[in-house]
């Protein structure tokens, strides 16, 4: 199984960068390395994803480590509503077909103060 | 472009009792996810299915827990008879197809409360 670390609580100001890291010590050279949220009282939502090479989209940016080993999310300017749980997945690999099963881990709590 | 569906938003029942709860996946997913997450924990995979297929269901509680997904459209996941540890918000997420390049589109989720 693919598994992946994170701190259980980070804390940040508003407008300052926050740092997100991820351990994934054990990933599979075909595993992309998936990050959601999950904002209070509604289902995770799709934040980024990369294999390799670092990823930017509107919403963060996903830097890999050269050996892949670890991640970090990186929101450029916390807001409120950045207030949420962070979780860092990979596949679960299904022994006979392969197939990508998403396990999620406990996250990282995101605090954000005004 | 249309969401995840489920219903119903929120449930409370008593132990014993029955309950199912449905969901409409985004049009074309072929992947559909039940999740079970316990207040204060990350989602728990119950069952994954392809089209009509079930890929994996081994976290599923099989001696009370059951889902379907006729026709490889929308799905329902029922549980007979409920125990009070199954109160939990139920989360239906869907994919374009099963590969681990594949993002999740989850829904709202529903809220059950077994008393």
């Amino acid at each position: 199984d693919a598994k992946t670390t994170q701190p259980n609580s980070m804390e940040s100001n508003e407008e300052e960068p926050v740092h997100l890291p991820c351990n994934h010590s054990t990933i599979s050279g075909t595993d992309y390395i998936h990050w959601y949220r999950q904002l209070p009282s509604q289902g995770p939502e799709y934040v980024i994803h990369g294999l390799t090479s670092n990823v930017n989209n509107r919403m963060a940016s996903l830097a890999i480590a050269e050996d892949r080993k670890s991640s970090t999310l990186i929101l450029h300017r916390a807001t409120l509503r950045d207030a949420a749980v962070y979780y860092c997945i990979l596949r679960d690999v299904k022994p006979a077909g392969g197939s990508y099963i998403p396990t999620f881990g406990r996250g990282t709590s995101l605090i954000v103060h005004p | 472009e249309a969401g995840v569906a489920q219903s119903p938003r929120y449930k409370i029942i008593e132990k014993r009792q029955s309950v199912a709860f449905w969901c409409n996946p985004i049009s074309g997913h072929a992947t559909l996810y039940w999740y079970q997450q316990i207040l204060g924990q990350g989602p728990k995979l119950l069952i994954q299915f392809q089209n009509n297929g079930v890929v994996d269901d081994s976290q599923l509680p099989k001696d009370r827990f059951s889902a379907e997904r006729l026709k490889g459209v929308d799905s329902t996941l029922k549980i007979q008879p409920a125990k009070l540890e199954d109160s939990a918000v139920y989360l239906c997420a869907s994919s374009l197809g099963a590969t681990t390049n594949e993002k999740l589109f989850f829904g709202s989720g529903t809220q059950l409360s077994v008393l």
